[in-house]
């Protein structure tokens, strides 16, 4: 996990409200993947992103869910009008190689 | 549709104790990989398998990919309370996204 970063490492939203969650990945890294995981699942794909464009998003839920890799600074998870439903741990996987990803700490979204 | 079944679900035994679990599909993976979860972390990469019928050993870990390349298993032996955490596969199919496993959840005892 050393040098993919993950913040808030929690985050707690009222209903409705926006949950922006970010992740810097390893140095010399430029794939991001962003996955979720439900208690007593596995985790599941939701975007692959390459600087500046989203790769695969077949994963992501059509609305409320968009992510963005940018030139510069970290990679964004948003999610619009969270609902209890999103309530989950979210986590980023960086990579050079498309199938070694090293996985930051995740952050933990509670929905009240 | 699970694309890999992980079995068992829950694991609980003695340290000092051997055992496998076991991760199986119906669909040829180009790669598999193993990773640890402890709790409120995320997964952390144990192995790599991309040979059919290939052995990686890490310590008292041995990973085995099987010969058709549709299944693998990870024995642990002379279990270890620090073994404890969750265990998952994860496997890419072509350009698929790698697709996980929903886990082992392992148990040592003192």
């Amino acid at each position: 996990n050393a040098g993919v970063m993950q913040n808030p490492r929690h985050l707690v939203r009222r209903r409705g409200q926006e949950a922006r969650l970010r992740c810097s990945p390893m140095k010399g890294h430029s794939h991001v993947y962003w996955y979720r995981q439900l208690p007593e699942e596995g985790l599941k794909f939701m975007v692959y992103l390459q600087k500046e464009n989203i790769i695969d998003e077949s994963g992501m839920p059509k609305e409320r869910f968009s992510a963005e890799f940018p030139k510069e600074g970290p990679s964004i998870l948003r999610i619009q009008q969270v609902v209890r439903g999103d309530s989950a741990a979210y986590f980023c996987a960086s990579t050079t190689i498309p199938d070694t990803q090293y996985f930051g700490p995740g952050t933990r979204l509670t929905v009240l | 549709t699970q694309l890999l079944e992980q079995s068992p679900q829950f694991l609980s035994i003695q340290e000092g104790e051997n055992l496998t679990v076991y991760c199986n599909s119906s669909s040829v993976f180009s790669s598999l990989q193993w990773y640890r979860q402890e709790p409120g972390e995320g997964p952390v990469l144990l192995v790599t398998v991309v040979t059919g019928g290939e052995v990686k050993k890490l310590k008292r870990l041995t990973f085995q990919f099987g010969d058709a390349r549709k299944d693998s298993s990870l024995h642990i032996t002379a279990a270890q309370t620090g073994d404890t955490g969750l265990y998952l596969c994860a496997g890419v199919v072509g350009n698929t996204p790698l697709v996980f496993g929903k886990g082992t959840r392992l148990s040592v005892i003192a």
